[in-house]
């Protein structure tokens, strides 16, 4: 099944205490992102990947790493969470960057 | 900046048509429409890559006025299942981003 994977669905942590949220897909994708959601702001990109070994930042990157050492997947980091860090995270992948299909989210709180 | 999405929330009654449109201030390359529903991540309903394209599935279409850089989303005799947030992307020229309008949310009701 064609799917986007996120992991884990829920995290509750505290302020400082580094954490990575992965991400894997098995769709054969070039594109991948993040996006956090927030009531009221929508969906906000963090950063985005065009192929392995290319990222670029996207909206709101501050905060926030990523890697793309393989195709399949491609991580979250938060080398030091904040409380304005607790969100909705989404990642995606996309052939083309067209038709970008979602992961199930993850919802973190940071203490 | 994120594009603007108005109207803000819809209510609706089954069968009854509605019109969300979405404006940026920058030159537009593409507008994606995706609707989520209450506790689930969005899903694609459909992408617009040319100024005057138009494009539909079902009961649900869009258009794209790259000169006005606005595109609009009409759902035509909706649907209880149509309920949930809205969202449009706007991709523009030079840039891989997409950026996200803040959404629009619909009910429909019996």
């Amino acid at each position: 099944e064609a799917q986007v994977t996120q992991n884990p669905r829920y995290l509750i942590t505290v302020t400082g205490k580094k954490l990575t949220v992965t991400c894997s897909q098995n769709m054969n994708h070039e594109y991948m992102s993040w996006y956090r959601q927030d009531p009221g702001l929508g969906l906000r990109q963090i950063y985005y990947s065009m192929n392995v070994e290319v990222t670029d930042k996207g909206d709101v990157p501050e905060g926030y790493k990523v890697s793309r050492k393989e195709k399949r997947n491609f991580p979250l980091i938060l080398e030091s969470p904040s409380p304005n860090q607790t969100s909705l995270y989404f990642c995606a992948s996309a052939d083309n960057q067209e038709t970008q299909y979602f992961g199930p989210g993850t919802r973190l709180l940071v203490l | 900046q994120q594009p603007v999405q108005s109207p803000q929330a819809v209510i609706l009654r089954e069968g009854e048509d509605a019109v969300i449109n979405c404006s940026s201030s920058k030159a537009l390359y593409s507008v994606h429409w995706y609707r989520q529903k209450h506790g689930e991540a969005p899903v694609f309903l459909m992408i617009l890559l040319k100024g005057g394209e138009q494009k539909g599935h079902d009961k649900i279409s869009a258009s794209f006025n790259e000169k006005k850089q606005q595109s609009s989303l009409y759902l035509t005799a909706s649907q209880l299942s149509y309920s949930g947030t809205y969202f449009c992307g706007t991709g523009e020229y030079n840039t891989d981003k997409l950026i996200f309008g803040t959404g629009t949310r619909l009910q429909v009701f019996p």
